[in-house]
């Protein structure tokens, strides 16, 4: 049981926008930033969004952060197949002097 | 260009120890925080551990899974980082990544395979 909590899947279709979410708590999300990464099947996970809503370089504007209180969340829009993947979270938990993952999102596009 | 390369994993038995290595190109390693993070098969991510950089002392964070039995070290002359795994346990079975922190993790490895069966 992942300390950052995320819904199993989503889904949705392409074109449209999907919304994931992120609920922690004051000692992780509440008082820490937070990152979400994208993975592949059998690839290396791939950063997407850095302090709650900061993009890298080379990451569409479709992917955005946002947080609130102990929530973040990740947005995308015009969903392609492509974005078909498991998506994470992660933040610092300050309680337990290390950092927590979400148990990720599967996001499928119908 | 930026490169993370993890050696050293295989095969254990229970109870033995493994020590992975993460080779660094195209920076210094000391400038940055470097983490460990692995998955286990068909499962999430989970954190392992954190070497903080030279201005924060190279100081030290694990998980509570692994606290105890992982170390983490670093090697400044072969710009490499290592953790150390000892005890090992049948779930401690993974794909171990580590990664550049700058922000997030900017830079990841390819992995390396850790399987503890007896």
């Amino acid at each position: 049981q992942s300390v950052l909590t995320q819904p199993p899947s989503v889904s949705a279709a392409p074109g449209q926008k999907v919304t994931m979410s992120c609920s922690g708590s004051s000692s992780n999300i509440g008082n820490k930033d937070v990152c979400w990464y994208q993975q592949f099947p059998g690839t290396v996970p791939k950063l997407l969004i850095y302090d709650n809503n900061k993009r890298p370089s080379g990451i569409p504007d479709r992917f955005s952060g946002s947080k609130s209180g102990t929530s973040a969340t990740l947005d995308i829009t015009g969903l392609q197949t492509g974005d078909e993947a498991d998506y994470y979270c992660i933040a610092w938990d300050s309680s337990l002097s290390g950092a927590v993952f979400g148990g990720g999102t599967k996001l499928t596009v119908l | 260009e930026v490169h993370l390369v993890e050696s050293g994993g295989g095969l254990v038995q229970p109870g033995e120890s493994l020590r992975l290595s993460c080779a660094a190109s195209g920076f210094t390693l000391s400038d940055y925080y470097i983490d460990w993070v692995r998955q286990a098969p068909g499962k999430g991510l989970e954190w392992v551990g954190r070497s903080r950089n030279r201005a924060k002392s190279f100081t030290t964070d694990y998980a509570a899974s692994v606290k105890g039995r992982f170390t983490i070290s670093r090697d400044h002359s072969k710009n490499s980082l290592y953790l150390q795994m000892n005890s090992l346990k049948i779930e401690d079975t993974a794909m171990y990544y580590c990664a550049r922190r700058y922000g997030g993790y900017d830079y990841w490895g390819q992995g390396a395979l850790v399987t503890v069966s007896s």
